[in-house]
């Protein structure tokens, strides 16, 4: 397709397994980003990407949280040991120009992470 | 880093004009953007502005004042479609990375 795709678009994992989120940004995208979105609030900033670079990851809240792309495209965003406070919807957006200002954002639908 | 404040919730009447307000305070502003967001979908851009003024396209318009540290976004011709959360984002310093306020929900009635 031709927007932002995620996988998978919901997940519930019981406390303390490990989850993986996947992104698919827009072919040639340079600009990846992942944000975290609590219900009723705006997207939190985690990580960026330029290319397979991670230029920013201030934003990830602990380590148990990783994300990683590898070959400059599919980024996947992990987090280890699930603790009941991480259950939100995790937004990846892309954009095609690095430092450009007023460059939009595309986003993905986002995955839905619920923990038991 | 900035502190971004906007209405939780707003209402209006389809066909009416409504008009949804976002403060910001930060150490070295870039521009700002606005987003739409409907229940369960993927935040789509509307605007951005990084001159004092303001910018219409179509139905939407979107203001700034630098100096006031303040925008709004216009919506007229309201439509029951429009309901849905509006997201301002602010971009300071060297990062181009914005950053997002709650958001204000709109409701739009018949």
């Amino acid at each position: 397709g031709a927007g932002v795709s995620q996988s998978p678009r919901y997940k519930v994992a019981k406390r303390g397994q490990d989850v993986a989120l996947r992104c698919d940004p827009i072919s040639g995208h340079v600009s990846l980003f992942w944000y975290q979105q609590a219900l009723g609030q705006g997207p939190e900033f985690l990580t960026y990407f330029q290319n397979e670079a991670q230029l920013d990851k201030s934003g990830l809240p602990s380590d148990r949280f990783f994300a990683e792309r590898p070959e400059g495209s599919v980024s996947t965003l992990k987090i280890q040991r699930t603790q009941q406070e991480d259950s939100a919807v995790y937004l990846c957006a892309s954009s095609s120009l690095v430092g450009r200002e007023g460059q939009p954002q595309h986003f993905g639908d986002g995955t839905r992470l619920s923990i038991l | 880093g900035q502190n971004i404040d906007q209405p939780t919730e707003m209402t209006a009447t389809e066909g009416a004009i409504v008009q949804i307000n976002c403060t910001y305070q930060t150490s070295g502003f870039n521009g700002l953007f606005w987003y739409q967001q409907h229940a369960g979908e993927a935040p789509t851009f509307l605007s951005y502005n990084v001159l004092d003024g303001l910018e219409e396209k179509g139905r939407f318009s979107s203001f700034l004042s630098r100096s006031k540290g303040y925008s709004y976004l216009l919506l007229k011709e309201l439509q029951m479609k429009d309901s849905a959360s509006y997201l301002c984002a602010v971009t300071e310093g060297g990062s181009y990375i914005p950053t997002f306020g709650r958001g204000t929900s709109l409701i739009v009635h018949p």
